[in-house]
């Protein structure tokens, strides 16, 4: 089945850009989406098909795929932006739904 | 607004059979597939099952199936995941997620609304 792999983890200071990965073979072949889970707290969708945000999601919470590597990105990063964040794909050998390990950032 | 609340979940012996629910509201949800995805103790996300919005395709993550069954009623607006043969591992927070279309398998899709989940704990 079709494997993503997140870093567990990364830090970044306020005010500067936080950028997840999320690899996977020719991921830049798949649309791409992305979630957001606080403690505690329901995932929420902040990107979905690679780049495009739900309403209600910030400017500055962005996505690209391409190659082997997608990408979220947020700019200007608060301390709300605190969370567990998962890139998700559709399966087409399988018709299965995958998720990434998931990455924790940590606002410094 | 869309809302989905799960409820059903408590502890249960391995072994034996659980069913929770997940009510939907505030969505037309005869137009929508539904899934379930869980969530381990401090663990990541895994995608459990999906029903397309008629009833007709059903698809189960390999570590469920034959042992799970999803199904829903649309005239109560309900989605179902009935757990048998159950282990120490099905052990999760179990969410709801409504997707963005009505297939299910047939393109690719995401999970536009979350419920707030419903824990299952197995163990003896």
């Amino acid at each position: 089945s079709y494997v993503l792999t997140q870093p567990p983890s990364v830090s970044v200071a306020p005010g500067q850009t936080a950028r997840i990965t999320c690899g996977g073979n020719n991921i830049g072949s798949n649309s791409v989406h992305w979630y957001q889970q606080k403690p505690g707290q329901a995932p929420v969708l902040v990107v979905h098909d690679d780049s495009d945000r739900p309403s209600g999601i910030p400017e500055r919470i962005s996505g690209s795929n391409s190659g082997n590597t997608a990408t979220l990105a947020i700019s200007r990063v608060e301390a709300g932006d605190e969370a567990d964040y998962y890139c998700q794909v559709w399966d087409s050998s399988s018709d299965h739904w995958v998720f990434g390990g998931g990455t924790k950032l940590t606002v410094l | 607004q869309v809302q989905l609340e799960e409820s059903g979940g408590g502890v249960v012996q391995p072994g034996r059979s659980l069913r929770i629910s997940c009510a939907a509201s505030g969505f037309t949800f005869s137009d929508y597939a539904m899934h379930w995805v869980r969530q381990a103790p401090g663990k990541g996300l895994e995608w459990v099952a999906v029903i397309s919005y008629d009833d007709r395709d059903k698809y189960y993550a390999d570590s469920v199936k034959g042992r799970f069954t999803i199904s829903r009623d649309n005239s109560k607006n309900t989605l179902y995941l009935e757990m048998s043969s159950l282990r120490g591992e099905d052990t999760a927070v179990y969410y709801c997620a409504r997707d963005y279309i009505a297939g299910a398998g047939t393109s690719p899709s995401y999970f536009d609304y979350w419920g707030q989940g419903t824990l299952v704990t197995v163990s003896s």
